[in-house]
């Protein structure tokens, strides 16, 4: 089945440095690829997507790289502010074309705590 | 516009009481799903509804758990004879589509 696995936190940066999560998954044809976000209080937020190899997501300075060849999509930002401390969860729904299966897969979460 | 709303937003239950927890989707939307979350954890798929066909329920943990959307609009999961194992966040999400699924802000679901 599809699976999702990615980097376990918590994680925690100073402002301005560099954000890394990496995100690998399983799973069969060719699946779409989130990042949704969690801020404190507030529920699930998609950030970013990408539907196809090479493509690249981006948003709020964020960016992911879908990598079939290493089944990866790895998060990541050059300069982290105050306001991105939240959960952050990798996602997959299957091959868009298989009928009545768009359900979402997700990873467990990463905790991201930036200091000022 | 409005997004989507779920009810209540927190949930005392005892142990062998049923509950019935309320999605109320974006206006429009065809699609709903419901997930289970567990503390740490990621969401988890329970079932899916398109309108009002409940088309996936392969995510549900057992038969006490049921979920319905007799009108295509708003809908209801209802667990029954909870358990301690059943407290999480339940998350509604809604889409028109195939495309980005709307999340609710869940319902925290305690079980003591």
């Amino acid at each position: 089945g599809n699976s999702v696995t990615q980097m376990e936190g918590p994680v925690t940066l100073s402002e301005e440095a560099f954000l890394t999560i990496n995100c690998t998954y399983t799973a069969t044809g060719y699946p779409s690829l989130f990042w949704y976000v969690q801020y404190p209080g507030e529920g699930l937020q998609l950030l970013l997507k990408a539907t196809k190899a090479d493509d690249k997501g981006s948003n709020k300075g964020f960016e992911a790289t879908y990598r079939k060849e290493t089944t990866s999509f790895h998060l990541e930002k050059g300069s982290v502010q105050v306001s991105d401390s939240a959960v952050y969860f990798c996602a997959l729904s299957p091959t868009p074309n298989k009928s009545n299966d768009y359900k979402l897969s997700f990873g467990a979460g990463t905790t991201v705590t930036v200091r000022a | 516009g409005a997004g989507v709303s779920q009810s209540p937003r927190y949930k005392v239950a005892k142990r062998g009481q049923d509950v019935a927890l309320r999605c109320d989707p974006i206006s429009g939307h065809v699609s709903l799903f419901w997930y289970q979350q567990a503390l740490g954890q990621g969401p988890e798929f329970l079932t899916y509804f398109q309108n009002e066909a409940q088309l996936d329920k392969s995510g549900l943990p057992s038969d006490r758990f049921f979920a319905e959307r007799p009108e295509g609009s708003v809908s209801t999961l209802k667990i029954q004879r909870t358990q301690q194992e059943d407290s999480a966040v339940y998350l509604c999400a809604s889409t028109r589509g195939l495309d980005e699924q709307y999340f609710g802000p869940g319902t925290r679901l305690t079980v003591t």
